[in-house]
Parts: C-alpha cells; sequence; structure tokens
C-alpha cells in the first residue's frame, strides 16, 4: 500500500486568489490524479499528473485553471487558479501503479477548500 | 445515464444488521473499486475486485462480471461503519482512471 499526504488539509480562501495543493506519497507510483469532489456530488477526475511532462486534463478541466506540476515519482502539486465559490470542493490526489502492485489505487486524505 | 450506479443512495440502520448495498456499472471492466469515505473527506480503499468475493474483516465483497453488478456487505454493522461508500470501476483500457458511483450514505444507530 501507499501512504498519501496532502497539505493543506482544508482552507478558507477569498474570491480571486489562487491556492496550491501539495500530495506526497511514501513510495514511487506511476500514475498521480488529482480530483474534485463538488458538495453532495461524487468524484471527478480533473487530471492525470505526469512526471516530466505536462498533466492531462479531462475534459471541462483546463491547464490555466488548475496548473499541475508533477516534479518526481512521489510529490505533485495542483493549484487552483483565481478562485470562485464555485470552486469550493474536496480536492483528492491518489496514485497507482506501485511497484509490485496490482491496479489499486489509493487515495489522499483530501483537502477541503471553502471559497468566500 | 451514469456509468455506474449505486443503491440504496441513503441507508439507515440498527447496529448489529447486515447491510449491503449495490453497484451496477455499464462499462466493461477489469476490476472494481469499493471506496469508504468518512465525514472529513478522507477516502479509505476497501477492495479491489475482478471476480468472485473478497471478505476483509466485516466488510465482503462479491462481483457478477457478467451481469456487471457488485455488492458489498458489512455484517455486525456498528455506528463506526457510517461513512460514504463507493464504487468504482476504470475508465477503460490499462488506466488507473477511474468513475465513480454517486455514493451511498450509511448511518448506523446504536
Amino acid at each position: 500500500s501507499a501512504v498519501i499526504s496532502q497539505k493543506p488539509s482544508r482552507d478558507i480562501c477569498q474570491r480571486g486568489t489562487s491556492l496550491t495543493i501539495q500530495c506526497q506519497v511514501d513510495s514511487q507510483v506511476t500514475m498521480m490524479f488529482w480530483y474534485r469532489q463538488q458538495p453532495g456530488q461524487s468524484l471527478t477526475l480533473i487530471a492525470t499528473a505526469n512526471q516530466g511532462s505536462e498533466a492531462t486534463y479531462e475534459s471541462g478541466f483546463v491547464i490555466d485553471k488548475f496548473p499541475i506540476s508533477r516534479p518526481n515519482l512521489t510529490f505533485s502539486t495542483l493549484t487552483v487558479s483565481n478562485m470562485s465559490p464555485e470552486d469550493s470542493s474536496i480536492y483528492l490526489c491518489s496514485v497507482g501503479g506501485l511497484a509490485g502492485g496490482n491496479n489499486e489505487q489509493f487515495f489522499g486524505p483530501g483537502t477541503r477548500l471553502t471559497v468566500l | 445515464k451514469n456509468e455506474v450506479e449505486q443503491s440504496p443512495q441513503n441507508l439507515t440502520a440498527q447496529e448489529g444488521e447486515f447491510i449491503t448495498i449495490n453497484c451496477s456499472y455499464s462499462v466493461g471492466i477489469s476490476a472494481l473499486h469499493w471506496l469508504q469515505q468518512h465525514p472529513g473527506g478522507g477516502i479509505v480503499s476497501l477492495f479491489m475486485l475482478s471476480s468472485g468475493k473478497k471478505k476483509h474483516g466485516r466488510l465482503i465483497a462479491t462481483i457478477n462480471i457478467q451481469e456487471k453488478h457488485s455488492s458489498l456487505h458489512i455484517t455486525a454493522s456498528h455506528p463506526r461503519d457510517s461513512a460514504v461508500y463507493i464504487c468504482a470501476a476504470p475508465m477503460g483500457g490499462a488506466t488507473n482512471k477511474l468513475i465513480f458511483g454517486t455514493g451511498t450514505l450509511l448511518a448506523v444507530q446504536p
């Protein structure tokens, strides 16, 4: 299994500002993903974070709004830019492709974001 | 129509009851995930299964690939089992990208 930590665990931000969320894994992983869970909704994949190259975004999500970095195999960041109240969500990172593992996916504890 | 559907959406049980949550999916999959989300938001992976049945403590997950249906059972339920239970299926191919069901909110009362 993998132990995943996210920072911050929660934040309250003002409209128009940006927040960067960090995701750290305790082992090297092939895949890292960022999800959003809006209030009362299920999880939606934002993008796949690719090590050493640009992230792959899902339909409806763009790099200017959600820039992602992945400098190595254990760390990634997601920035929520120019925030509005509609960005209030839980943001989760997940990892897959552990060495010697199967297709199991592990999730971080989430970052609860409230935009005023 | 969501490709992964769960029922029921909400479930209230008395402590000790046997609980079943169902998941149906319309996509061809290699494996199905069951996840647990507590009120704080963090998600824990409970099971990943591609056939048959898996058991972990009081939790049992079954899957019927032909019928595209999976169930999560909780035996001797306890208030600490109260959470949202989510099934998820890979989007296809060999990727780990998941499509999530809408979740089942379980409340176990003492």
